[in-house]
This record gives C-alpha cells, sequence and structure tokens, in this order.
C-alpha cells in the first residue's frame, strides 16, 4: 500500500511570511494526524481529525496556525505569520482507528526553517 | 497528565551485541497502549513494536521486544544482534484509547561496526 505522502520536503521562509503543507494519508485511514517535532523533541500534537472533522486541536497556535481536511482524505497546515520559534520538522500521519493498539502510520516530513 | 521520560538520550552498541532501551511513563489509567517507533535520519518514524496494557505477555518483532513491567511502569525495548542499519533515534509513545499519543524526548541509538 502507498505510505502517507507529504510535500514539500523542506521549505525556508523568512519570519512573519506564510507556508502551507499538504498531506495524504493511507487510503481508507479515517484519522489524520500533524505533528511537531522540534530538535531534539518527541513529537507534539497538533491537530487530530477523524474523517473531516476535528478531534482535538487543543495544542495547535490558533492565531497562527490553521489546518483543513474538506474531503475527509488529504489535508493542508498552514502556517500565518511564521516565527523563528517554529521552526521544525511537520510530521503527517494517518491511522486506520482513533482506538486502541492502531498504530500512526507517519510520512517524511517536512523540514521547515524560518529566517 | 501522561508524560513519557526517557532517561537515556544516546546509547551506543557493538554490532552483533545486545542493548535495552529504557522507557517509563506516567498514567492513571489501567487501558492503554505502548509503542516504540524508529526515526532514521530520513525522519520517517517506523512502528518497531507495540503492546497492549492488558496483555501479561511481552511483545515480540524478530531482534526487538520489550520488558512491559506494568506495576512499575515501564516499557523498555531490547535489540538483540543489532544492526548498522538499527541505528536511529527511538521513540517511545503512550496512547490511551481514542486520545492522542505521547511520546518521550527519543534515545539516539549508534551502532559501532
Amino acid at each position: 500500500e502507498a505510505g502517507v505522502a507529504q510535500s514539500p520536503r523542506y521549505k525556508i521562509i523568512e519570519k512573519r511570511q506564510s507556508v502551507a503543507f499538504w498531506c495524504n494519508p493511507i487510503s481508507g485511514h479515517a484519522t489524520l494526524y500533524w505533528y511537531q517535532q522540534i530538535l531534539g523533541q518527541g513529537p507534539k500534537l497538533l491537530i487530530q481529525f477523524q474523517n473531516n472533522g476535528v478531534v482535538d486541536d487543543s495544542q495547535l497556535p490558533k492565531d497562527r496556525f490553521s489546518a483543513e481536511r474538506l474531503k475527509g482524505v488529504d489535508s493542508t497546515l498552514k502556517i500565518q505569520p511564521a516565527k523563528l520559534e517554529d521552526s521544525a520538522v511537520y510530521l503527517c500521519a494517518s491511522s486506520q482507528r482513533p482506538q486502541g493498539s492502531s498504530p500512526l502510520h507517519f510520512g517524511n516530513g517536512t523540514r521547515l526553517t524560518v529566517t | 497528565a501522561q508524560t513519557v521520560t526517557q532517561s537515556q538520550p544516546e546509547m551506543s552498541v557493538q554490532e552483533a551485541e545486545t542493548v535495552t532501551l529504557s522507557c517509563t511513563y506516567d498514567t492513571s489509567e489501567s487501558d492503554y497502549y505502548l509503542f516504540w517507533y524508529k526515526q532514521p535520519p530520513s525522519r520517517q518514524m517506523i512502528l518497531v513494536i507495540r503492546q497492549e496494557a492488558y496483555k501479561q505477555q511481552n511483545a515480540t518483532e524478530n531482534r526487538f521486544s520489550v520488558n512491559f513491567q506494568k506495576a512499575a511502569k515501564s516499557f523498555s525495548l531490547k535489540i538483540s544482534d543489532s544492526q548498522l542499519g538499527d541505528a536511529a533515534m527511538y521513540f517511545c509513545a503512550y496512547r490511551v484509547t481514542g486520545n492522542q499519543f505521547y511520546f518521550g524526548t527519543g534515545t539516539s541509538l549508534t551502532v559501532i561496526p
């Protein structure tokens, strides 16, 4: 099966600019997650979707971050305006079910550098 | 609050030897799930092994096994016959069903030829 697809792989922007990341989950996976991974840390959940509805966005900085999953398949994460502290790897993951031992399947991530 | 602690930022092992990575977690739940993920330089997180808390038997996947101590809230990963391809960051993760995954800060594993 095809894995989780993410683009772009790398992005360099200046602070106060905007940026968008795209993710296409594994076919049939209803649950989609966006994680932020700062260098030297584990992934931190930004937002979780179940189909096209938001399940958890409690750690999403809503003043600058937004995400959508309009048709319950692919998703975009946007940052506007970016800050230096947003430099991180942004990982998209999907899972078949939000329960139990159903694991996360990750994409290759986007490395964002804000200068 | 759910926390996952990996107390070893870095570990090294000789090729073909065995290494154990430590993980402890804090929870008041009785039903939960534990995972180990591997993240090579390519950045893609790959599932290594998972354990259901209600199962007493430790999970095993080929050269990878866990030592799950529920009372001690400990979930260590043992890698046997280490190979050069095992070099990566390893993350321990915890999940209560229906809720988010919580990840530790990771252990960087170096395999020495």
